[in-house]
């Protein structure tokens, strides 16, 4: 079965660079959620979009932006990294309730 | 404000012995509640989810949780645990997620 594809898996970046990550959901999910988990920590909920909309805010930083395009994938803009921003980003599409997570990209900023 | 609360920061169970990790809730109506599973590096798996009606949910390799309103938890159990387990679990409302507990299984 088709899974929740992130791209990249791994990034490197510097501070004050900029990094978009990419989320192809499952075919008809609707829904997008962003999360970030940082080195042993839970996940936290960043952003959602449902129908291209966005449903949902977390705790996104206002240097990150989302969007969802017509073809349901997401991408997520990161500007102005920071050293704190190092942490896996997870992805994860619904078509209800149920949320089904990527493999994430792990983002290291130096 | 909705939260999800595991106590259980580690667990430290034999292989081959039961496992219980808890979970509470707090929240108004009936929630959405979720178990995920996560290996180190890894993304999180799916092992169950709890809508509404039958309260004892079964789950993928062998896992189960109650629900449990009286309580408002959530808890997810293995009869018999395999060295494979061993991972962390997370519990969820589906935004929320709690801090997770590490998984240690003991040969």
């Amino acid at each position: 079965a088709a899974g929740v594809i992130q791209s990249p898996r791994h990034l490197i970046k510097e501070k004050r660079e900029t990094a978009t990550l990419k989320c192809y959901p499952i075919p008809r999910h609707d829904t997008v959620y962003w999360y970030q988990q940082g080195p042993g920590q839970d996940p936290q909920f960043l952003i959602s979009f449902y129908e291209k909309m966005q449903s949902d805010k977390g705790s996104i930083p206002d240097r990150f932006s989302a969007q969802q395009f017509s073809d349901y994938h997401s991408e997520l803009n990161m500007s102005s990294l920071e050293l704190g921003d190092s942490a896996l980003y997870f992805c994860a599409s619904s078509l209800k309730e149920t949320q089904y997570f990527g493999p994430g990209t792990r983002l290291l900023v130096l | 404000a909705q939260s999800v609360t595991q106590p259980d920061i580690h667990i430290t169970v034999s292989e081959g012995a039961s496992l219980e990790l808890r979970c509470n809730y707090s929240y108004g109506a009936t929630p959405y509640l979720f178990w995920y599973v996560q290996s180190p590096g890894q993304g999180l798996q799916l092992l169950l989810k709890y809508f509404s009606g039958d309260t004892l949910v079964q789950g993928i390799k062998g896992f189960e949780a109650e629900f449990k309103r009286s309580q408002s938890s959530f808890n997810l159990r293995k009869p018999s645990v395999h060295w494979s387990d061993a991972a962390e679990y997370f519990c969820t409302d589906g935004l929320t997620f709690g801090k997770g507990t590490h998984l240690i299984i003991q040969p």
